[in-house]
Parts: C-alpha cells; structure tokens; sequence
C-alpha cells in the first residue's frame, strides 16, 4: 500500500494566487523529505529537501520565497507555491527518505495548472 | 549539465521478450543507483537498486547490471508483459543513506506489445 500520501492529486487556479500542497508520511517518522518538480517529458528535478523542525535545502536556481516549504512534524512536509504563473504549471511530487537501507517512496504527485 | 543519461526516450517490446533499459551517468561520486517505474500522473514506484559495490541485483523478472568502469547501468526485464508499459527512471545517489538526494535520468517510455 502507499507510504506516502500527496493531495491535492490536481490543482487548477489563477495566476496569482498562492496553493499549497501536502506531503504525508503514512508508515514511519520521516524526518527528511524531498519535493521534485517534473516539467512535460523531462525528468524529475529535486527542488529542495524538507527537514523536520529546521529550514529546508533549496537546490541551485530554486527561490526559496517563492516555494515555502514547511516541515513542522514528523509525517507531514508542504510546499506552498506563492503568487503562482503559468510558468509554475507543472508536476510537483514528494518523497520520504527511507528507513535505514529503503529507497526512496514518492506521493502521486500533484498536477499544478495556473491560469 | 545532466549528470544522468538515458539516451533512448522509448523502446518496444514483444511480449515474452526481453527489455533491456539503459542509462549511463557521468559523476563517479554516485555509488548508489535505482531503478523506478512510472505511469502518467502518479508518483515513481521504486523497482531495483544496486550498490556500486555490486556488478548485479537481481529480484524476479528485474535484474540490474553496473559496470562502473563505463559509468552505464542497465535494468532487464523477462519475460516483459503488457503490465510493464511504463515510464522508466534511474536515479544515482552519492551514498547510500537514506536522506541522500537523487539524480533521475530524462526517461525511456517502455511499451510492451502482444
């Protein structure tokens, strides 16, 4: 069954405004997470990674002011895209670290569409 | 600078037959490689990996090939069904713990035909 659950699965809304997007671990404390964001036909790119109860790792070339990510307990991490444009439509996907020697499991995803 | 390759963005496959997938990766810092399944709008489902202390990994009809002096990795499938028909990822970490960040390739489109 899932380990991780991502919602909303689809967002469609005008530019402007500002979405959120949750992140929950299902089976274990992840205290690290990862948000990926995947543009059509290219491959997933890591945005930053999401640390329980500290600031998140933003990757080069990612605005950390304009994607908040939040991580305040143990099973959810959210990633909130604000004042979003067309150009911000995209696929958004999280994922938990894994226990020791576990790969890394991802949520469905979340289709961002702006307006 | 994409520091993991997979150079062929799809590939068909007979049913019964054999599917071989590539990827090739540049940074010789990774020594941790995955292999991940993808179908359109849902998140990656993890597949296979290999250490890059292995040559090969091996769990029923998926078996992962390194060859770490060429930097390519390869992901078998056999015999391919129709359920296969997927996107396939690999990914490379730079050590194998848990909160290491990954590297995905661009992708290869796998279907299997009848």
């Amino acid at each position: 069954g899932a380990v991780v659950s991502q919602h909303p699965s689809w967002v469609i809304c005008k530019s402007g405004t500002s979405v959120k997007i949750e992140c929950r671990s299902l089976d274990f404390q992840a205290t690290t997470m990862f948000w990926y964001r995947q543009f059509p036909k290219q491959s997933l790119m890591l945005m930053a990674t999401s640390n329980e109860g500290s600031k998140a790792t933003y990757e080069q070339g990612v605005e950390k002011d304009k994607f908040l990510i939040n991580h305040a307990s143990l099973t959810l991490s959210t990633l909130t895209v604000t004042s979003a444009h067309p150009e911000d439509s995209s696929f958004y996907i999280c994922s938990q670290a894994g226990q020791q020697g576990q790969p890394q499991h991802f949520g469905d995803g979340t289709r961002l569409s702006i307006l | 600078d994409q520091q993991v390759k997979q150079n062929s963005p799809s590939l068909s496959v007979q049913e019964g037959r054999i599917s071989i997938l590539n990827c090739d990766y540049t940074n010789s810092m990774f020594d941790y490689f995955l292999w991940y399944k993808k179908y359109p709008a849902e998140g990656p489902t993890f597949l296979i990996s290999i250490s890059s202390i292995k040559d090969k990994n091996e769990d029923g009809r998926f078996t992962v090939f390194l060859n770490k002096s060429a930097k390519h990795l390869s992901l078998h499938i056999v015999p391919s069904q129709p359920g296969d028909s997927a996107v396939y990822f690999c990914a490379a970490s730079r050590n194998t713990g848990t909160a290491s960040k990954l590297t995905f390739g661009t992708g290869t489109r796998l279907q299997v035909t009848l």
